[in-house]
């Protein structure tokens, strides 16, 4: 069974650029979340996507955005990047219908904007 | 929206003694309440989960409380070993909301 895979590991970006983020959901889960985890916090929800739509969205500003893909892998784009947006980034996906319980989480996409 | 408030953010207890973790959450609806562990540089792994149908549950030496009158549930941890260091997130969710809210983090560290 292969489990979350996040892509890149490591990016550095500059203020105002965009970036996008992957996501490889375990095998047999069609459902995908988004989190940010700032250094010494919790994950914060971005998004979660279901079979390609999107169910549900947290405090995030519209120039965060994403897809799901009919293989159910995901992207996490993000636009006019600022300085707090530093973080990782993490995909956790499950299985079934939308959020059953326990999160699979990837090992998550460090992103530092310079 | 839910608020998860953990504490204490950092803990420190010699091998074997017992370590307890808190959580309380805000919102009555939620239903779902996981326990996730984050050793450093690491994704974060489930180690225990509770429903709000349960009072308590317990593997081997974990174990978790809900009170859900009270809105809090705890992590109890029993003969902790060094490789129990890590950080732990309490969260909360409600099944098939789409969102589970993470509280802070506790930094545990065992000294062996």
């Amino acid at each position: 069974e292969t489990g979350v895979t996040q892509s890149p590991t490591h990016l550095i970006k500059t203020r105002g650029q965009q970036v996008t983020l992957r996501c490889s959901s375990q095998s047999g889960h069609n459902t995908v979340s988004w989190y940010q985890q700032a250094l010494g916090q919790g994950p914060q929800f971005i998004f979660q996507y279901y079979r390609e739509e999107e169910n549900g969205r947290g405090n995030f500003p519209p120039r965060f955005s994403g897809l799901q893909f009919p293989n159910y892998s995901s992207e996490l784009n993000v636009n006019a990047l600022e300085l707090d947006d530093s973080a990782l980034y993490l995909c956790a996906s499950s299985p079934g219908q939308r959020n059953t319980g326990e999160l699979f989480f990837g090992e998550g996409s460090r992103l530092t904007v310079l | 929206g839910e608020n998860v408030e953990q504490h204490p953010s950092t803990l420190s207890v010699q091998e074997g003694d017992s370590a307890v973790i808190k959580c309380t959450y805000s919102d009555s609806a939620s239903n779902y309440f996981p326990w996730y562990k984050q050793e450093l540089g690491k994704r974060p792994q489930l180690i225990i989960d509770i429903r709000s149908n349960v009072g308590e549950k317990k593997d081997q030496r974990i174990a978790v409380t809900l009170n859900k009158t009270a809105k809090h549930f705890s992590l109890h941890i029993t003969e902790t070993q060094p490789e129990d260091s890590a950080v732990y997130f309490c969260a909360a969710s409600i099944t098939n909301a789409g969102k589970s809210t993470f509280g802070d983090g506790t930094t545990l560290t065992v000294k062996p």
